[in-house]
């Protein structure tokens, strides 16, 4: 079946570091792709999403490229800020399947250190 | 707009007992998802309900139930608590495909139930 998987965590930066978090994806079909973000105490909110090859989505300085050849939706930003210090989980749409309609990756934790 | 309102947002319970949680979902949006995050196992699908009808259920025992009324509000149950229900539950809404949708899925802030 269709899954997600996303680098374990966590991940510990320093203010304005650079970030990558990597997901990689399986799919028979042609998912669209998402990045939520979940702030300590809250549920989950949408980053940024791609719904077909090569779109890039892009929110609050967040990029992700949605590769159909590798298979992969990498999260990356260039300068992170002590703000950023959530749980990013990457998923992808899975219309009426068995595990729901998003297929989330584990999530990774990030801490963004002054 | 208003978001996704789940209520109550804490709850204690201890072993045993039932609990039930409500969602109300974005105004239009028809179907309802249900999610239990815990540490371990991360975000695991309970159900979906759409019109009323369960369209989708997760791995989860019998104990787990839901339901969708006509207004979409939803509502989740489970019967005869036990420790490992311990967990964040989070209520999502969205409108199907076919409307534009792409398969965003909103969320609530989750109701957590803590299990003694």
């Amino acid at each position: 079946g269709d899954s997600v998987t996303q680098m374990e965590g966590p991940v510990t930066l320093s203010e304005e570091a650079f970030l990558t978090i990597n997901c990689t994806y399986t799919a028979t079909g042609y998912p669209s792709l998402f990045w939520y973000v979940q702030y300590p105490g809250e549920g989950l909110q949408l980053l940024l999403k791609a719904t077909k090859a090569d779109d890039k989505g892009s929110n609050k300085g967040f990029e992700a490229t949605y590769r159909k050849e590798t298979t992969s939706f990498h999260l990356e930003k260039g300068s992170v800020q002590v703000s950023d210090s959530a749980v990013y989980f990457c998923a992808l749409s899975d219309y009426g399947g068995s595990q729901g309609n998003l297929i989330f990756g584990k999530g990774t934790k990030l801490s963004v250190k002054p | 707009k208003a978001g996704v309102t789940q209520t109550p947002r804490y709850l204690i319970k201890t072993r045993g007992q039932q609990v039930t949680l409500s969602c109300s979902p974005i105004s239009g949006h028809r179907s309802v998802s249900w999610y239990q995050q815990t540490p371990g196992q991360g975000l695991q699908f309970l159900f979906e309900y759409f019109s009323e009808t369960q369209r989708n259920k997760g791995n989860f025992p019998g104990r787990f139930s839901g339901r969708q009324f006509s207004n979409s509000r939803s509502e989740m149950n489970v019967s005869t608590l036990e420790l490992g229900d311990s967990a964040l539950y989070l209520c999502a809404s969205s409108s199907l495909p076919g409307t534009g949708n792409t398969g965003e899925l909103f969320f609530g802030e989750g109701s957590r139930l803590t299990v003694l």
